[in-house]
C-alpha cells in the first residue's frame, strides 16, 4: 500500500525546544490527520484538517494543510518529555487514509 | 470507557494455525476499519465497513485473511493457515460518516506472533 513520506525519521531535542516535522506525497489528498503512537498502544489522533492551507492547533501543538493538498505539518512548542513517541500523518481520499512512515520523537529532559 | 476496543491484546500461534480476533468500535461509529502494522512502519489499510457491508479491500488482503461485520457493530478478522510473514500488529479503527474523512479513531491493536 501507499505510504507517505514523513521527515525527519526521527528526532533528539531537548526539553523545551520546538519541534517540526513534515509530511508529503506524490498524490492530493481531501483530509489530513496526525497521530501520536505509544510503544504497544494504537495511535491517538492529534489534530485534522480539512482544507487546503487550514492551520489548526491543539495546545502546544499545530499542524497546517499544504496549500498543494500534497503536504502537512506539524509543529510542536516548548517540547516536554510526555512528547516522546511516534507521530504519524495520514491523509485522506475516497474511504481509505494512507500513512506515513513516521517520525521518532526523544526528549532529553 | 468508550473507546474502540480490540481482543485479544497479544496472540501467539504455531505457523499454520487460525486465528480470530475482534474489534468493538465506538458505539454511534458505522465506519470500522482493519490495518496492519509492522514494525517501523505506519498502518497499513487493509478493509473498511459500512455498518455491515464490506466496501473496500487492500490487495494486501489475502484469501487467507476474511474480515466480517455481521450486524454492523463489532467486527472479527480471520487468518488461516498463518504464516511468519503474517507477525505483526493488527488495528481496528472506527469512525463516523460524514462529507468530510471523519478522523479515525484507533483501538490499541492485536500484537500477532507467528512462530
Amino acid at each position: 500500500g501507499q505510504q507517505l513520506n514523513q521527515s525527519p525519521q526521527s528526532m533528539f531535542i531537548q526539553e523545551g525546544e520546538d519541534v517540526s516535522m513534515n509530511c508529503t506525497s506524490s498524490s492530493i489528498f481531501n483530509t489530513w490527520l496526525w497521530y501520536k503512537q505509544d510503544p504497544g498502544e494504537g495511535p491517538v489522533l492529534l489534530i485534522a484538517l480539512y482544507k487546503a492551507g487550514e492551520l489548526t492547533s491543539n495546545g502546544r501543538l499545530t499542524a497546517q494543510f499544504g496549500i498543494t493538498r500534497k503536504d502537512s505539518f506539524l509543529n510542536i512548542s516548548a517540547s516536554i518529555p510526555s512528547d516522546v513517541g511516534i507521530y504519524f500523518c495520514a491523509g485522506g481520499t475516497g474511504n481509505q487514509f494512507y500513512f506515513g512512515t513516521g517520525t521518532s520523537l526523544t526528549v532529553i529532559p | 470507557d468508550t473507546g474502540v476496543s480490540q481482543d485479544p491484546r497479544h496472540k501467539i500461534t504455531k505457523r499454520g494455525q487460525n486465528v480470530t480476533f475482534r474489534c468493538d468500535p465506538i458505539s454511534e461509529h458505522n465506519r470500522l476499519y482493519w490495518y496492519r502494522q509492522t514494525l517501523g512502519q505506519g498502518p497499513e489499510f487493509l478493509t473498511y465497513f459500512q455498518n455491515e457491508a464490506q466496501l473496500e479491500k487492500s490487495r494486501l488482503l489475502s484469501d487467507r485473511f476474511s474480515a466480517e461485520r455481521p450486524k454492523g457493530s463489532f467486527s472479527t478478522l480471520e487468518i488461516q493457515r498463518t504464516e511468519q510473514g503474517d507477525s505483526a500488529m493488527y488495528l481496528c479503527a472506527s469512525s463516523l460518516d460524514g462529507l468530510n474523512h471523519q478522523p479515525q479513531h484507533f483501538g490499541d491493536g492485536t500484537r500477532l506472533s507467528i512462530l
